[in-house]
């Protein structure tokens, strides 16, 4: 299997512009995750999936960032308007059912720089 | 709010010498405790997984174990390379939600 797929690797961008980042889970996981990792703060979760559904979002730390999934195989975190302390790696998750007893599976991330 | 703390934050040793990662966490009632190497640049790979009602873990020159009760965690490198070099992060699972520590940066000196 080819893993957790993010694009893009490396975005800079100015403030006050739209970021979509975009993840493509491993084939057959149900459970997606999208992460936040900042050397103050470390690694938090942001949001969480289940069958394509939004089970939890109270990480997202203000209106301006949104997350959706369409499809079993598509998600996205959009970030509008970005401001510079976005900046961060973005990492996008997946497993199966859940964390409780299935390996976690990250994608190599998305590290935004907003100037 | 689970805590997960892990010490020291930074280790440099010769290669060869055996590592020992030690991870601490306030709430013991978790699903399991993974561990996580990552590379700089690079996402996190899990190495390790322990179930709740299991006490140790092992794969090749890695051992974890598992204390529940004490809220404590050891992970083992046997024999460290310098391909061992990265950051290692624990996390604890409480229902689907992973809390992470903040990491122990290895350095292995050939």
């Amino acid at each position: 299997d080819a893993g957790v797929i993010q694009s893009p690797r490396h975005e800079v961008t100015e403030m006050g512009q739209e970021v979509t980042l975009r993840c493509k889970p491993i084939s057959g996981h149900n459970s997606l995750f999208w992460y936040r990792q900042t050397m103050m703060r470390g690694l938090e979760l942001l949001i969480y999936f289940n069958n394509n559904v939004p089970i939890d979002d109270s990480g997202m730390p203000e209106d301006r960032f949104s997350a959706k999934m369409p499809n079993a195989s598509f998600s996205t975190l959009k970030i509008q308007p970005s401001e510079p302390r976005d900046s961060a790696v973005y990492f996008c998750a997946s497993s199966l059912a859940g964390h409780s007893g299935n390996t976690i599976y990250f994608g190599e991330g998305s590290w935004l720089t907003v100037v | 709010k689970q805590e997960v703390t892990q010490i020291p934050a930074a280790l440099s040793v010769p290669e060869g010498e055996n590592l020992v990662l030690n991870c601490s966490f306030t709430d013991s009632a978790i699903y399991n405790l993974q561990w996580f190497r990552q590379d700089p640049g690079k996402g996190l790979t899990s190495l390790l997984l322990i179930q709740s009602s299991q006490r140790e873990q092992t794969s090749g020159r890695l051992n974890a174990s598992l204390d529940k009760s004490s809220g404590r965690s050891t992970l083992y490198i046997a024999a460290s390379q310098p391909g061992d070099s990265a950051t290692y992060l624990c996390a604890v699972t409480d229902d689907y939600k992973l809390s992470f520590g903040a990491g122990t940066t290895v350095t292995v000196r050939a």
